[in-house]
């Protein structure tokens, strides 16, 4: 089993749809957890990170962290062309672990 | 104003030749590390040094070897290169050692021939 696992893509969703990613970890010490978004040919960037149960919102997007299912996701509402990119899911537990990413297309 | 900066962008070299990658923040952060991306975008933690010292070493051959002069460079040095090397090698530094936020260097596209 993988550490980390990510619904395994690609996406593809219409504009202005709500795009959901998914990621799962193994590591039930884990502590912290971050989406980076990396568009083809560039370096991964951090879209948010998330530490408690429940959901974090920043504009468009919204994480949900659930530590009992070992489960955590990224929503991306109203998504845009310019959204269209790969989605790394990094846990920490000691070190960072990502998952192999989902590339999502959002076609207009 | 680049943050995390690499050198060189791209690589291209013969097996056997030995290369080095070099990589500078000025973010003033304390952690540095070095990850592999191979072609399927799979990115894996290779090495993490926290202000000169090194605190995460994974199961990387001992072909590679890195070198942090002071805590804003950490440069990547590899030996007798194989075909497998081939990928992007990605820079990154955090404030500090922990769960943190992670700035990526641009990367360096490496080609073993």
């Amino acid at each position: 089993q993988k550490e980390v696992e990510q619904n395994s893509g690609p996406l593809s969703v219409p504009e202005g749809a709500i795009a959901s990613l998914n990621c799962t970890y193994s590591d039930r010490g884990s502590q912290s957890f971050f989406w980076y978004r990396q568009y083809s040919g560039k370096s991964p960037e951090l879209i948010m990170f998330i530490y408690s149960n429940g959901d974090k919102e920043d504009g468009r997007f919204t994480a949900q962290l659930n530590k009992a299912s070992q489960y955590v996701s990224l929503l991306i509402r109203d998504s845009q062309p310019s959204d269209s990119a790969t989605y790394l899911c990094a846990v920490w537990a000691g070190k960072s672990t990502f998952g192999d990413g989902t590339t999502l297309t959002v076609k207009p | 104003d680049t943050a995390v900066s690499q050198t060189p962008k791209y690589l291209v070299t013969q097996m056997g030749n030995d290369k080095s990658i070099k990589c500078e923040q000025n973010l003033g952060h304390d952690t540095m590390y070095w990850y592999k991306q191979d072609s399927k975008k799979f990115l894996k933690i290779m090495f993490s040094y926290n202000n000169k010292e090194l605190i995460i070493n994974e199961t990387v051959p001992n072909r590679f070897s890195p070198k942090s002069p002071d805590k804003a460079h950490l440069n990547l040095h590899i030996n007798s290169l194989e075909l497998g090397d081939s990928a992007v090698y990605f820079c990154a530094s955090s404030q500090v050692t922990g769960p943190d936020t992670q700035y990526f260097g641009p990367g360096t596209r490496l080609t073993v021939l």
